[in-house]
């Protein structure tokens, strides 16, 4: 079974902040995505990579950042956490030519 | 007009009923189709994966396509509560390309 590990399921902060979500995979995929998922408006691409330290942008990557260091870890940074970001953010991965699996996101609240 | 358009529902039938969930889209390209499954405060788990035309059956599953329409379907037969999420349908050009998301129908199947 295909595990994508994403750090934490709840996460509060603060305007202004810097905020890190973590997204680990055990398969070896070689494609990872960030999505974010809001009611009335579906899941929306962030970023993705399709190898290490590979990043390309998806529909919305104003105010984020990522970072992909190794194969198996791919990192969002919010560089400057402002309330219209509060969100579910979801991580998928997949193997080429294959369909994504997802984790089970992070609910992000920014106050 | 969004490229995957979805009914959101809400849709309530009663345990054991065939239930049917759709979506159309407007993109020619489109080649393969995924639909997945999302449980409340979860990820999208994948249920169903098909390249073309025609009908691919995975127990009380059965994913259909009809690129002539650009519409999909999925059928789920002797409905369960367990059933009850949201139902996502997906859909890329080619296998390595990114996924087009529907915004998701919301299933209640009542005992």
């Amino acid at each position: 079974d295909v595990k994508v590990t994403q750090s934490s399921r709840y996460l509060v902060k603060r305007t202004g902040e810097k905020v890190f979500l973590e997204c680990v995979q055990d398969m070896d995929h070689e494609n990872m995505f960030w999505y974010r998922q809001d009611p009335g408006l579906g899941l929306r691409l962030i970023y993705f990579s399709y190898d290490v330290k590979m990043k390309e942008k998806g529909d919305i990557p104003e105010g984020y950042s990522v970072s992909r260091e190794k194969k198996e870890r791919f990192s969002l940074i919010l560089e400057s956490a402002s309330t219209n970001q509060t969100s579910m953010y979801l991580c998928a991965t997949r193997r080429t030519n294959q369909p994504q699996h997802f984790g089970d996101g992070t609910r992000l609240s920014i106050l | 007009q969004k490229e995957v358009e979805q009914d959101p529902g809400p849709l309530s039938v009663p345990e054991g009923a065939i239930v049917s969930l759709n979506c159309t889209y407007s993109n020619s390209a489109f080649q393969y189709f995924m639909w997945y499954r999302q449980y409340s405060r979860k990820g999208p788990e994948l249920l169903m994966y098909t390249y073309s035309s025609g009908n691919k059956e995975d127990g009380r599953f059965t994913a259909q396509v009809d690129k002539s329409s650009k519409y999909i379907s999925l059928f789920i037969r002797d409905s369960q509560p367990s059933d009850s999420a949201t139902y996502l349908c997906a859909m890329k050009g080619t296998n390595a390309g990114k996924s087009t998301f529907g915004d998701g129908t919301t299933l209640t199947v009542k005992p």
